[in-house]
């Protein structure tokens, strides 16, 4: 059975201190592992799509990484604005199903 | 494009109640699914679709029904509703690759 898991439940940070997100997956035939944004009251928004260890994908203040067990979603020198449940996702059966993990909820406080 | 529209967004529904949640999507993706998200629970998979005129059970299907009469619509059903089923639901699509979400319909079951 595919698993996702995510840590920390929970992460407050100050403005501008760096912290990495984790995600641990068990799933067979990797076909990717995505990254979303989700804010109160919102769906979740789409981030990152990284398909193979080793590859890296950055968006402003937010980099992605995998290895062949876990991802990384660092986040560098944040700001308030990104505060905001972070999620990760595998598919599995090629798109049959998408599973998600609980999420790491972040605050940063100015 | 309005991409993924649920509809209603709030519903209030007493037990033993029926109701029906409308997903649409204007992207022509193939896959469509069906998610419940509760505090600590993260996203759980209710039913998937892999096209039109099929559909899956996911993780959590009890109590649901669902049809894909149409590419574009993904129905979800609960005959007899219950208080467990208070939850918020977000419907997703994607052709095969990244998910997009609507904004979520949240249910209350008194």
């Amino acid at each position: 059975e595919d698993q996702v898991t995510q840590s920390p439940e929970a992460l407050r940070l100050q403005e501008g201190e760096s912290s990495s997100l984790n995600c641990s997956y068990t799933v067979s035939g990797l076909r990717g592992l995505f990254w979303y944004r989700q804010d109160p009251g919102k769906g979740p928004e789409f981030l990152f799509t990284l398909y193979s260890a080793g590859e890296e994908k950055e968006k402003e203040r937010l980099k992605a990484t995998l290895t062949k067990k876990e991802s990384f979603l660092h986040i560098t020198a944040p700001k308030p604005e990104d505060s905001a449940t972070y999620l990760c996702a595998v598919p599995s059966g090629g798109y049959q199903k998408v599973t998600f993990g609980t999420g790491t909820k972040l605050q940063v406080i100015p | 494009n309005a991409g993924v529209t649920q509809t209603p967004k709030f519903r209030v529904l007493k037990t033993g109640q029926s109701m029906t949640l409308l997903c649409a999507q204007d992207m022509n993706h193939e896959y469509m699914y069906w998610y419940r998200q509760d505090p600590g629970m993260g996203l759980r998979l209710i039913h998937y679709s892999v096209g039109e005129g099929t559909t899956a059970k996911g993780e959590v299907p009890d109590g649901y029904n669902v049809s894909r009469l149409k590419k574009q619509n993904f129905l979800l059903g609960l005959e007899s509703a219950a208080p467990s089923q208070t939850s918020v639901y977000f419907c997703a699509s994607t052709y095969s690759g990244e998910l997009f979400f609507g904004e979520g319909s949240r249910l209350t079951v008194l």
